[in-house]
């Protein structure tokens, strides 16, 4: 079973700041990773596919990049909507698929 | 409009037996394979169970092996999780959603999820 270890659990960050969120698979997983964002009470949303793929809609401001085992979601310019709870998740070697444990964007 | 709303959640003992299900609409059901996804309280995201697009090809967590089954209807635009010998760390939100790939399955459409308490 592949691991997905993300960093940091907690990253606080002013509005209008650029946001770095990262990602490590225990073993290769290619190309084959997602980042989702998640909302208090609200499903998951899935922002990046591939790596570094924007799902419809997703902002420009929204970038991944990586391959292998080290992945990064970053937002370029931080808005108040952003500040929530963002996954990442393999999708390579599956079942089962695996998700990272979290990193919670919180306004600074 | 393209949207999962699953239903079925509620309270029930531990030992207990509880189906879920979760209803597709806006597009076409019967070409997508299909995943339960769950959350428990304060939690990260926890996969559960998979199944193909024709039910051919079915996957579970090894935490839900032998005490849930996962099953479709295309022709009700439905997808099912029938959850038995229920224990407490089964707590969770339930999310239903879409894979979507070629060959690699990224899950691209979630429904708003529906809560299962396992207490007594």
């Amino acid at each position: 079973e592949i691991v997905m270890t993300q960093s940091p659990a907690t990253l606080s960050v002013s509005p209008g700041e650029r946001a770095t969120l990262s990602c490590r698979a225990s073993q290769s997983v290619s190309s084959n990773l997602a980042w989702y964002q998640q909302k208090p009470g609200q499903a998951p949303r899935l922002l990046i596919y591939g790596a570094s793929t924007r799902a419809t809609g997703i902002p420009a401001r929204f970038s991944g990049s990586g391959s292998g085992t080290e992945f990064t979601l970053t937002i370029s310019s931080l808005q108040s909507e952003d500040f929530a709870v963002y996954y990442c998740q393999q999708y390579n070697n599956w079942p089962p698929y695996s998700f990272g444990q979290g990193t919670k964007l919180e306004i600074k | 409009e393209v949207q999962l709303v699953e239903s079925g959640g509620g309270l029930v003992k531990p030992g207990g037996s509880l189906r879920l299900s979760c209803a597709a609409s806006g597009f076409t059901f019967s070409s997508y394979s299909m995943n339960w996804v769950r959350q428990a309280p304060g939690k990260g995201l926890e996969w559960v169970s998979s199944i193909s697009s024709s039910s051919s090809y079915i996957y579970y967590a090894d935490s839900v092996k032998g005490r849930f089954t996962i099953s479709r209807d295309n022709a009700k635009n439905s997808l099912y999780l029938q959850m038995n010998s229920l224990r407490a760390e089964d707590t969770a939100v339930y999310y239903c959603a879409r894979a979507h790939g070629r060959g690699y399955w990224y899950f691209d459409l979630w429904g708003r999820g529906t809560l299962v308490t396992v207490s007594s």
